[in-house]
């Protein structure tokens, strides 16, 4: 079983609450990841990360903002919930092996609700 | 979506049968991978094809890949209870560069009835 931890697994919150979701993992990978995934529905690229003080934009745009200032840590922030921001977000990790061969590690996720 | 199509969307089958999903992708591709989800869980790596690979097994998993038809294959033989969840293929482009972006399906949801 992969290490990479998230929490909190479920948060419910109230709009314009600024919250950050916290992702670390035991294993030493260099690249992170922030997936966004809606109930039956793909997951979307939001975030990854290269490694410490690399940060970039994923596929999907979202108002979230993330950090990598350790390898093993990489939290994502939301500084003003809203209702549109409810969703599954799920993080992960690989190796920074050889190019694109490598299997995703993911966290268990945190179910965010924002009323 | 992103990938193209997965279907079937959802599978229900008895146990001791086999499973079947199929994935479509549009762009060429480095290697394809199968992820697993149980219901409200991070997802977990089943099988990685490469692009020169055509066929790959792993205990009671047996994934094909048809780059002329851009499509692969997910078959799933004498399932269990324990393999309901939901089923995901993901490609990496060959254009992804180093950080091996994952492109995903909308995903395959299975259930195995005792």
């Amino acid at each position: 079983e992969a290490d990479i931890y998230q929490t909190p697994r479920y948060l419910v919150i109230g709009t314009g609450k600024k919250i950050t979701l916290e992702c670390s993992q035991t294993m030493g990978h260099d690249k992170m990841y922030w997936y966004q995934q809606d109930p039956g529905m793909e997951l979307h690229l939001i975030h990854y990360s290269y490694g410490v003080n690399s940060t970039e934009k994923g596929d999907l745009s979202s108002e979230s903002t993330v950090s990598r200032i350790r390898t093993e840590h990489f939290p994502l922030t939301l500084e003003s919930a809203r209702p549109s921001h409810t969703s599954q977000y799920l993080c992960a990790s690989s190796e920074f092996g050889d190019r694109g061969l490598n299997e995703q590690f993911f966290g268990p996720g945190t179910r965010l609700t924002v009323l | 979506s992103q990938q193209g199509e997965e279907d079937p969307q959802a599978l229900s089958i008895q146990e001791g049968e086999n499973a079947t999903m199929n994935c479509s992708y549009k762009t060429s591709i480095n290697n394809l991978q199968w992820y697993r989800q149980n219901s409200g869980r991070g997802l977990v790596h089943l099988i990685l094809i490469r692009s020169n690979e055509r066929e790959k097994h792993s205990g009671r998993l047996r994934v094909t890949l048809d780059t002329s038809k851009k499509s692969s294959s997910l078959l799933i033989t004498a399932s269990r209870a324990a393999d309901t969840a939901s089923y995901f293929c993901a490609t990496v482009s060959m254009f992804s560069g180093g950080y091996n972006k994952l492109i995903f399906g909308a995903g395959t949801r299975l259930a195995v009835h005792p």
